[in-house]
């Protein structure tokens, strides 16, 4: 089992480049989250998923989508990106039962300069 | 919506000694859950321990408890012997318990804890 897994872990982007951030779990988890914490701030929702085809906004989706085709790959990606961008990702995931914990993945760092 | 607020921006604690990191939270939910995690240097998110809120025992796990105090919203985390693998920030965070909540946490800003030999 490997957990959850993100690709790329560092990248630096350009102002107004796009990228995707991709995530995969092979848990079977059905939902999955994108979450980004900023330097010395906790972390905060961006989007997330509860099934293959199902997304909806958490509290900081502006510069976002998402999507999701398979159970096991959430894909971030963030078009013509911004300073304000500048943050580390992680993406998670949690079988969907009560005070389950979530499953980090080991999250990205991106700068966008 | 909920507020997790930490306000201790940093701790320290001295080897096999105890540590209390604060944490108060507010929320509209009847039925919540709050966990704490720890983020040691190599940005992994490890869960340290969990608490129902409709459950009045304080959570244990190991040389980590918690005092849970739902009046007051405060969901304080103890460790005990504390050790140099403690070393990390440390995030408390709240999640309603529906079910279309699964994993929606409201984290607070962390405290960084320093563990001195």
């Amino acid at each position: 089992n490997a957990g959850v897994t993100q690709t790329p872990k560092f990248r630096i982007l350009k102002i107004g480049q796009s990228m995707t951030l991709q995530c995969t779990q092979d848990m079977n988890h059905n939902y999955m989250y994108w979450y980004r914490q900023d330097p010395g701030m906790g972390l905060k929702l961006i989007y997330y998923s509860v099934g293959a085809g199902i997304t909806d906004k958490g509290e900081v989706p502006n510069g976002y989508n998402v999507s999701r085709s398979t159970t096991e790959d959430f894909p971030l990606r963030l078009e013509l990106a911004a300073p304000s961008q500048t943050s580390v990702y992680f993406c998670a995931s949690t079988p969907g039962r009560g005070n389950e914990k979530l499953f980090f993945g080991s999250g990205t760092q991106l700068s966008v300069l | 919506a909920q507020t997790v607020t930490q306000s201790q921006p940093e701790m320290s604690v001295q080897e096999a000694e105890t540590v209390t990191l604060s944490c108060t939270y507010d929320t509209s939910e009847s039925d919540y859950y709050l966990f704490w995690y720890k983020q040691p240097p190599s940005r992994q998110m490890i869960l340290v321990i969990r608490q129902e809120a409709y459950k009045q025992q304080n959570a244990t796990e190991n040389r980590f408890s918690v005092n849970f105090q739902k009046a007051a919203k405060s969901f304080s985390l103890k460790i005990s012997d504390s050790q140099l693998g403690d070393a990390a920030m440390y995030f408390c965070a709240c999640q309603p318990a529906g079910g279309t909540s699964y994993g929606k946490l409201t984290f607070g800003q962390g405290t960084i804890l320093t563990v001195h030999p």
